[in-house]
């Protein structure tokens, strides 16, 4: 009985790239969610989103960072250009569908370092 | 601006004793989520309280809710090394057929052997 898959656990990568995070929610949740995490501002939300919908964005920072849930396959973090400022934790959860509050399970995260 | 106030930020304490952390807020909540998150690891809820003066208890842990639901508190009695971690608060929203936790910056516990 798999929990929340992220992967990679840990992504270096150097001004200017790429970073691709996945999350692989429980089987059979349609609701995904990320979450970024530095020290100094604690644990923030970033994206909500349903299968091929985007439902909530209003934490997501307005350039650089996109997120995605395709009808199959897993979700996508997606940051262009990174800076040293993106280096944080980057946690996924999933939930089952339908409005029910304890029901966030989340992964044990992505640690990007931008060099 | 911190909706969700989190003390003590810190905690070390040793093996055997209790302790009280806290969650304060200057604005009434619907509900109150508690959370503990341990090192490498991503958070996992320990309970949801909705009703003000609600009190829920989990093994050694006792959740409160204020009476106005502006704050709530959780005790541990006989602390254990397993019981380090991180403890977040988090008030719910509701948003598209869901809630979102916003998340105080917690309380990071050391219970020493």
């Amino acid at each position: 009985n798999a929990g929340v898959m992220q992967n990679p656990r840990h992504l270096v990568r150097r001004r200017g790239q790429e970073a691709r995070l996945r999350c692989s929610p429980v089987k059979g949740h349609s609701h995904v969610y990320w979450y970024r995490q530095l020290p100094e501002e604690g644990l923030k939300f970033m994206v909500y989103l349903q299968k091929e919908n985007i439902i909530d964005e209003s934490g997501m920072p307005k350039e650089r960072f996109s997120a995605e849930f395709p009808k199959e396959g897993p979700s996508i973090l997606r940051i262009q250009q990174v800076v040293r400022g993106d280096s944080a934790a980057y946690f996924c959860a999933s939930s089952p569908p339908g409005m029910v509050r304890e029901t966030q399970y989340f992964g044990p995260g992505t640690r990007l370092l931008v060099l | 601006t911190q909706l969700l106030e989190q003390s003590p930020q810190f905690l070390s304490i040793q093996e055997g004793e209790n302790l009280t952390v806290y969650c304060n807020s200057s604005s009434v909540f619907s509900s109150l989520q508690w959370y503990r998150q341990e090192p490498g690891e991503g958070p996992v809820l320990l309970v949801t309280v909705v009703t003000g003066g609600e009190v829920k208890k989990l093994k050694r842990l006792t959740f409160q809710f204020g009476d106005a639901r502006k704050d709530s508190s959780l005790h541990i009695t006989a602390a254990q090394p397993g019981d380090t971690g991180l403890y977040l608060c988090a008030r719910t929203k509701a948003s598209g057929g869901s809630y979102i936790p916003t998340f105080g910056r917690g309380t990071s516990l050391i219970v020493h052997p």
